[in-house]
């Protein structure tokens, strides 16, 4: 099966930071890679889908990059409502996984 | 707008069967293409995607849960079910239920979902 992690597994941040978070596939996945955002508390919501692709509603602070094996999540500007644990997911083929999580949070 | 809605016991006794049922309304579960999953979050940790069932019927499961699982579809009552036998305090979770608009399409809509913990 194909592993998924993300790195950092935390990071702290200052309202305004551009923060980057990344994922490996231990396998190419091509551009299957979808980004979730969960707040403390809430659901996760889909954040970014086929690794580059807004979700309709997400501010445009958030892109996606990356295909094949390695991907990235940006937040050019943190504001306070980006804290939260974000997780990568992998959707090419079953089973559909997700990295461990990235907690974010205001320095 | 699609809503989707979990419930079942929020409490289970180890070594016995967890069954959840998830309502979907505002869209039909027999819609084309679309597949409706089981996803579980332990308290602190991280996601597990359980399985899915899509609207032909077709099931696939997380190979690490798979001989404990089933996941069924109601068409009637536009609901899918979970069952996940013989649970330990390891399978203490929340369980959301989610649904992807195709095969090779991510979780676009969730349950708010429900903690079930097991003990005695």
């Amino acid at each position: 099966d194909i592993q998924m992690t993300q790195s950092p597994s935390s990071l702290s941040a200052s309202v305004g930071d551009r923060v980057t978070i990344t994922c490996r596939a231990s396998q190419g996945i091509s551009n299957y890679l979808a980004w979730y955002q969960q707040k403390p508390g809430k659901v996760p919501k889909l954040l970014i889908y086929a690794a580059s692709t807004l979700q309709s509603g997400v501010p445009s602070r958030f892109s996606g990059s990356g295909s094949g094996t390695d991907f990235t999540l940006t937040i050019s500007s943190l504001q306070p409502e980006d804290v939260a644990t974000y997780y990568c997911q992998k959707y090419n083929s079953v089973p559909w996984t997700f990295g461990q999580g990235t907690k974010v949070a205001i320095k | 707008q699609v809503q989707l809605q979990e419930s079942g016991p929020g409490l289970v006794k180890p070594s016995e069967t967890l069954s959840l049922t998830c309502t979907v309304s505002g869209d039909s579960v027999t819609i084309s293409d679309y597949y409706w999953t089981w996803i579980r979050q332990p308290p602190g940790k991280g996601l597990e995607w359980i399985g899915y069932i899509s609207y032909s019927g077709r099931t696939n499961y997380n190979p690490s849960l798979k001989s404990r699982v089933t996941i069924s579809l109601d068409t009637s009552k536009n609901q899918f079910s979970l069952m996940l036998s013989s649970v330990t305090a390891a399978d203490t979770a929340v369980y959301y239920c989610a649904r992807s608009s195709g095969y090779i399409f991510p979780f676009d809509y969730w349950g708010q979902g429900t903690l079930v913990t097991v003990s005695s």
